[in-house]
């Protein structure tokens, strides 16, 4: 079965600065979803990745496919305050009546002002 | 706006009796879905449901029961057979987007079992 890992499992940061987060999957990946959850929150969707080489953007939140569709990082440029939270992946494991999103553990992640 | 609720934000129960969560969305989606979030554990799938009347059992359904008679609703019953009940609980809905489904999430309801 798929599984996704991962790194790191927390960060602290000071604001202001750049920062990276990892996802990478057991198999290829058919579909990489990012979302942000604030503690004792609901999960916020940033966005999803489906093709190789893929990267999008929203706000100072950057996300990537690699080509070989196994591993996609999540960049924060320039982070706030306002960006801490767990940031999770989760990806399709496109498996046809028992379609369901597989997640990752999570990173949770501090900016000090 | 539209969005999805989940009620009460804070539940507490006693060991023993079934317990009741609310989730309503007013976003037209067709699928709807309970997770459950323990630290440590991720997010595990207890039960989905892509059309009104039919639902199918996720990778954690023993203890719990759904249903689903109103598109709008899909509300989460914990029996007192699940043995670990406490957790914070999210519902979510989904909408196709291509040959994908993003899902939208709750707020969640944390739930206490003493």
């Amino acid at each position: 079965s798929q599984e996704l890992e991962q790194s790191p499992q927390s960060l602290i940061v000071q604001e202001g600065k750049n920062l990276t987060i990892n996802c990478t999957s057991s198999k290829t990946l058919y579909g990489l979803y990012w979302y942000k959850q604030k503690y004792g929150e609901g999960l916020i969707f940033l966005m999803m990745l489906q093709k190789g080489g893929e990267e999008k953007s929203h706000e100072k939140i950057t996300a990537k496919l690699d080509e070989k569709k196994q591993q996609s990082s999540l960049h924060i440029t320039a982070s706030q305050p306002s960006h801490a939270g767990i940031y999770l992946c989760g990806a399709d494991n496109n498996a046809g009546n028992n379609r369901k999103l597989i997640w990752g553990l999570g990173t949770s992640l501090a900016v000090n002002p | 706006d539209g969005g999805i609720t989940q009620s009460p934000k804070y539940l507490f129960r006693k060991e023993g009796q079934n317990v009741t969560l609310s989730c309503e969305q007013n976003l037209n989606h067709d699928a709807m879905y309970w997770y459950r979030q323990d630290p440590g554990q991720g997010l595990r799938l207890i039960y989905y449901s892509q059309i009104v009347n039919d639902f199918q059992k996720g990778d954690i359904a023993e203890g719990y029961s759904v249903s689903r008679e109103k598109k709008e609703s899909f509300p989460l019953t914990v029996t007192s057979a699940q043995k670990n009940p406490t957790a914070f609980y999210l519902c979510a809905s989904s909408i196709r987007q291509g040959d994908f489904y993003e899902q939208y999430f709750g707020p969640g309801t944390r739930l206490t079992v003493t």
